[in-house]
């Protein structure tokens, strides 16, 4: 068991709609990732949280809107979203996000989205 | 733009046979990382390189880091079906802090009983 949760696990949406995706980890650590794994495209970090607070957004587009109220809850919120946004979105933690070396990233089962 | 190319992107072999899955950059990382992902779930860690030229052995799977930490590979030895999965590999490089990891484009292994 990885520890780390997500929900809902599928979304079919409109290209108006508003949803929230949901991480919760339950294993005591600091740090939180938003990951992006479309077809045929490596996986792409999108958001990181450290302590709450955002250390890097990679030039994510403001449709996504991520939040993380506490060191154990992720959301991305996503709102006018686009056809080519349509991927698996991945959650990750780490205890410690200073520097990735021997740091072990615990994945959830991600969000399979489908934007029509 | 940082890339890391893995080769094949897909392989199917009967079980009991050896593979080796490649991991190529220009880039020099700072540790490298190989994932394995199956159907449904997130990437799950395998192992993590650190040192150029390391060597790692987990059971049936031969992890290396190439010397000049650019590149490395991954060796499983009697393949078995529950080796079926994405593995992917992750490089770490030095760009402020946190490390940006860099992942590669996946290889897809189906081993058939």
């Amino acid at each position: 068991e990885t520890g780390v949760t997500q929900t809902p696990r599928h979304l079919v949406m409109g290209m108006t709609n508003k949803k929230s995706l949901k991480c919760e980890q339950h294993l005591g650590h600091n740090a939180m990732y938003w990951y992006k794994q479309s077809a045929k495209k490596p996986l792409e970090l999108m958001f990181v949280y450290n302590f709450k607070e955002q250390t890097e957004n990679n030039s994510v587009p403001s449709r996504f809107s991520p939040e993380c109220p506490n060191s154990s809850h992720l959301f991305l919120h996503l709102h006018t979203l686009q056809p080519e946004d349509s991927a698996l979105y991945l959650c990750a933690s780490s205890q410690a996000i200073a520097g990735l070396l021997g740091e072990t990233q615990y994945f959830g089962p991600g969000t399979r989205l489908l934007v029509l | 733009t940082q890339l890391l190319e893995q080769s094949p992107q897909f392989l199917s072999i009967q079980e009991g046979e050896n593979l080796t899955v490649y991991c190529n950059s220009s880039s020099v990382f700072s540790s490298l990382q190989w994932y394995r992902q199956e159907p449904g779930e997130g990437p799950v860690l395998l192992v993590t390189v650190v040192t150029g030229g390391e060597v790692k052995k987990l059971k049936r799977l031969t992890f290396q880091f190439g010397d000049a930490r650019k590149d490395s590979s991954l060796h499983i030895t009697a393949a078995q079906p529950g080796d079926t999965g994405l593995y992917l590999c992750a490089g770490a490089i030095r760009s402020g802090t946190p490390d940006k990891l860099i992942f590669g484009t996946g290889t897809r292994l189906q081993v058939f009983p």
